[in-house]
């Protein structure tokens, strides 16, 4: 298994800002996930943030609005740029230990509200 | 495509009474299917995983489920609920080629009543 943080574990934004999550592991791992889980819904994958080349983005999600950075393995970043309201959700990062297909593990969320 | 279906948003039950979470799936080739369990204010912890093998599969905090490929169902199981039980359940699913990204079903909300 893995140990996850996430900063902030909440905020509450203005309109038109921007805030940056960082998503830290406790060892090194391949693949990191970022998803959104809007309040009362499921969890919906943004992107696979792979280290040392570009983000791979799911369906509806660009990176103009939700660029990451993977600078190594332990770590990431996903900005939620130009927020609106519509924004308002938690967003967590996974990981897959590649120990098992497909098992992965999540990161406390960050609940944000933007106004 | 995989999808995933949870055709149950909210599940009551006794403490004590056996206790079942509904998931239904559809996926290209074979699946590698998952159960996450929510606490509130917390975030998704892994409860277990059918890859191959027994189609009876345990797991956490005494939970089980059945993988059934005739009816494409994957549904949790616990012989006797507890009230912490209480919980948002959701089932996920990913196919056996591409990346490890999973599909989460839509959650069962699961209250155990004491």
């Amino acid at each position: 298994s893995a140990v996850i943080s996430q900063k902030p574990s909440r905020d509450i934004c203005q309109r038109g800002t921007s805030l940056t999550i960082q998503c830290q592991v406790d060892s090194q791992v391949t693949m990191m996930f970022w998803y959104r889980q809007q309040p009362g819904q499921s969890l919906t994958l943004i992107a696979t943030a792979n280290q040392g080349s570009e983000a791979t983005y799911e369906s509806g999600f660009v990176i103009d609005k939700f660029p990451i950075s993977r600078p190594n393995l332990t770590f990431s970043t996903l900005t939620v740029s130009n927020m609106s309201p519509e924004d308002s959700s938690i967003y967590l990062c996974s990981v897959g230990t590649g120990g098992s297909p497909g098992e992965q593990f999540f990161g406390p969320g960050t609940r944000l509200t933007v106004l | 495509a995989q999808s995933v279906a949870q055709p149950e948003d909210q599940v009551n039950v006794a403490e004590g009474n056996p206790l079942t979470v509904k998931c239904t799936y559809s996926v290209s080739g074979n699946p590698y299917l998952f159960w996450y369990v929510q606490y509130p204010n917390r975030g998704l912890q892994f409860l277990l995983k059918y890859i191959t093998g027994d189609n009876l599969v345990k797991g956490s905090y005494g939970f089980e489920a059945e993988f059934n490929k005739s009816q494409t169902s994957f549904h949790l199981k616990k012989p006797s609920a507890l009230v912490s039980d209480s919980a948002l359940y959701f089932c996920a699913v990913r196919d056996w080629t591409g990346a490890n990204n999973l599909f989460f079903g839509t959650g069962t909300r699961l209250t155990v009543i004491p």
